[in-house]
């Protein structure tokens, strides 16, 4: 069955990177993007970008140009996604999630169980 | 960018009566819309896409419509289970999540 497993909870102080991983299982990694959606305590889903599995082509949310770095290590089947300069705006849920079958921008049918990341001094 | 609305806000149903999800988009999004639910401490789950074609697994009592700029989802008969959030999103456009709808026990 399709999983998508991401990396523990973290705490980072004001001005540090976090980088979170999630682990595809189930399916062909590379035929399908994957995207990232952050969710902050008690507020709606905010779209960060997707990384295309296959060629490593990225695209970003435009609120997050400069500050975001998704990767994938296709030998391992995961995607990454880093944060730098993180402020107290940043602690929320993170998900990984996986589009659509043929979609770039597209429904998301899988998704990771979500890592927490706090940004506190 | 598109941006998407949903009515109302907060939405009290009461177990066994049917509740109707409102999603507007601020222009044609065609019939790329999908809808998610998402628990506390879950991570969201999809119900709909393509405006009205279930997902894998999900009970017949969610359905989906629409087009165009104005969207709906019907859950019929509201089981325990159905109390969540639910959010609408466009994929015709790049992509956006509309704010959410939350349904509560009434």
């Amino acid at each position: 069955q399709v999983q998508l497993v991401q990396s523990g909870a973290e705490v980072k102080k004001p001005g540090a990177s976090v980088k979170v991983s999630c682990k595809a299982s189930g399916y062909t990694f590379t035929a399908y993007y994957i995207h990232w959606v952050r969710q902050a305590p008690g507020q709606g889903l905010e779209w960060m970008g997707w990384i295309n599995t296959h060629t490593g082509d990225t695209n970003y949310a435009q609120e997050f140009q400069g500050r975001v770095t998704m990767t994938r290590d296709t030998s391992i089947n995961s995607a990454y996604m880093e944060l730098s300069r993180l402020s107290s705006d940043d602690t929320a849920m993170y998900f990984c999630a996986r589009a659509g079958e043929g979609f770039t921008f597209g429904y998301f049918d899988y998704w990771g169980q979500g890592t927490l990341v706090t940004v506190s001094s | 960018e598109i941006v998407m609305t949903q009515s109302p806000a907060t939405l009290s149903v009461s177990p066994g009566e049917s509740a109707t999800l409102s999603c507007r988009a601020s222009q044609s999004v065609s019939f790329s819309l999908a809808w998610y639910q998402q628990k506390p401490g879950q991570a969201p789950r999809l119900l709909i896409y393509g405006a009205s074609t279930r997902a894998t697994g999900i009970p017949a009592r969610f359905s989906g419509s629409g087009s165009g700029t104005e969207f709906t989802l019907t859950i019929s008969s509201l089981q325990s289970e159905d109390f969540a959030v639910y959010y609408c999103q466009q994929y015709n456009n790049r992509q956006t999540f509309g704010q959410g709808t939350k349904v509560e026990i009434k």
